[in-house]
Parts: structure tokens; sequence; C-alpha cells
């Protein structure tokens, strides 16, 4: 069975100041990973996607995420963080071989960011 | 925004009534999947629709259903709600319904049963 784990359920950081927003997953085999972002009031938006081409993938707004086998995780990361990236965060996990597409969600990371 | 329309954007009704939920995914997807979303119990895949067969089933409530039509909308009934039932309720479209397709979500549509 997969499922996933958000290690944090509230970060706080400074503008301009990194972010990271961990996540470990548990799957016995290659997952899909994804991470999805949650504005208030509004629907989730894809920010990147891990299917095995490459452990470091990019994302939308200057998000990045590594996959690293070992530690079974997949944590999400930014260089300098802006007031606009307050939210709510997603790692998701998902089985790439099953013919039913069926995403298992982390319980969410609140990011907030302090002027 | 990312193609996926949800109706009604916000539904208040009262306990033991029924409501239906309408999503249309993203023009070319031919799967739609139905979540749910409340305080308690996060974020969770209700059922799966690829080229309107049933294609899974998450953590569905034998009250709920959902089919999809020919032009590929579908429809989240749900009745003799509870106020538990309470909860945003998101679809979301991929072009297929396998392998690493990744899923675009609609802005939902917010039940309160009252």
């Amino acid at each position: 069975a997969q499922s996933v784990t958000q290690l944090d359920s509230h970060v706080s950081v400074s503008e301009g100041t990194p972010v990271l927003l961990r996540c470990n997953y548990s799957s016995s085999y290659s997952p899909s990973l994804f991470w999805y972002v949650q504005h208030p009031n509004k629907g989730l938006q894809l920010l990147l996607k891990y299917t095995s081409a490459a452990t470091l993938v990019k994302g939308i707004n200057g998000f990045e995420a590594e996959f690293k086998k070992s530690e079974t995780s997949f944590h999400l990361t930014k260089p300098s963080a802006h007031m606009s990236d307050a939210a709510e965060y997603f790692c998701v996990v998902s089985d790439p071989r099953a013919s039913s597409y069926k995403l298992i969600f982390g319980s969410g990371t609140r990011l907030l960011v302090r002027p | 925004d990312s193609g996926v329309t949800q109706t009604p954007k916000h539904l208040i009704t009262a306990t033991g009534q029924r409501v239906t939920l309408r999503c249309s995914p993203r023009s070319g997807d031919l799967s739609v999947y139905w979540y749910q979303q409340s305080l308690d119990q996060g974020l969770q895949f209700l059922i799966q629709y690829y080229n309107g067969e049933e294609r899974a089933k998450g953590n569905i409530l034998e009250r709920f259903s959902a089919q999809q039509f020919p032009d590929l909308h579908s429809e989240l009934n749900l009745s003799s709600l509870e106020l538990g039932d309470s909860a945003l309720y998101f679809c979301a479209s991929s072009r297929l319904a396998g392998g690493s397709y990744e899923q675009y979500f609609g802005p939902g549509t917010r039940l309160t049963v009252t």
C-alpha cells in the first residue's frame, strides 16, 4: 500500500528566506510523486511531478523537489519565499503502473510567509 | 485556470436532502475523478470514471453515486445528506486513466448541510 507523510503541519518563514516542506513516502515500487498547492478558497494547482525521468524536478513559481529513494523523501524547496507563496501544500503519491490513477494525498503543510 | 469547471460553487441544503454536483473536464480529457476535502478526513479520493465507465472506487459512501455522460461531463449525486457530508468536493480530470498523467483540479463545490 502507498502512503505519504508530510512532516510539518505548519511552516513559517520570512519573505526572501528559503522554504523547505518535507514529505516522506511509502511504496513498494517506484511511485509517481507530486506537489500540489491550494490557495485560500481556490482549487488545487499542480506545482511539479516526479515520474522517474530525473530526480531533481523543477516546477512552477521557482519551486523544485528532489526524489531521494534511499531516504524515501520528496521534499519541496524554494530559494526565496514570496508573500504570494502563502498557501497549503500537499504531497501526493500514485502508482504509475495502475490503470486507475488514484492520488493519495498527504495531510498538508500550511506555509505562512512573514513580511 | 485549470480548464475544469464545477457547478455550483456553493450549495446549502438540509439533512436528508439530495444534491447533484456537476463537473466538466478539460477539453480532450477522458478521465474524471471526484475528491472530498473535509477538516477531519483531509483530501480523499471518491471515484474515477474513464470514458463513461467506472474505473476505480475509493472511500465513497453508498449514499453517494456518480456517472460520466457521453459528452464526458460528470455528476456526483449525494443523497440522504448528513451534517458530516459538509465538505469541499473537487473534480479533477486527466488525459487518460493510468500511468503518470497529472490531474487538473476544478475550483470545487462547497457543500454545507444544515
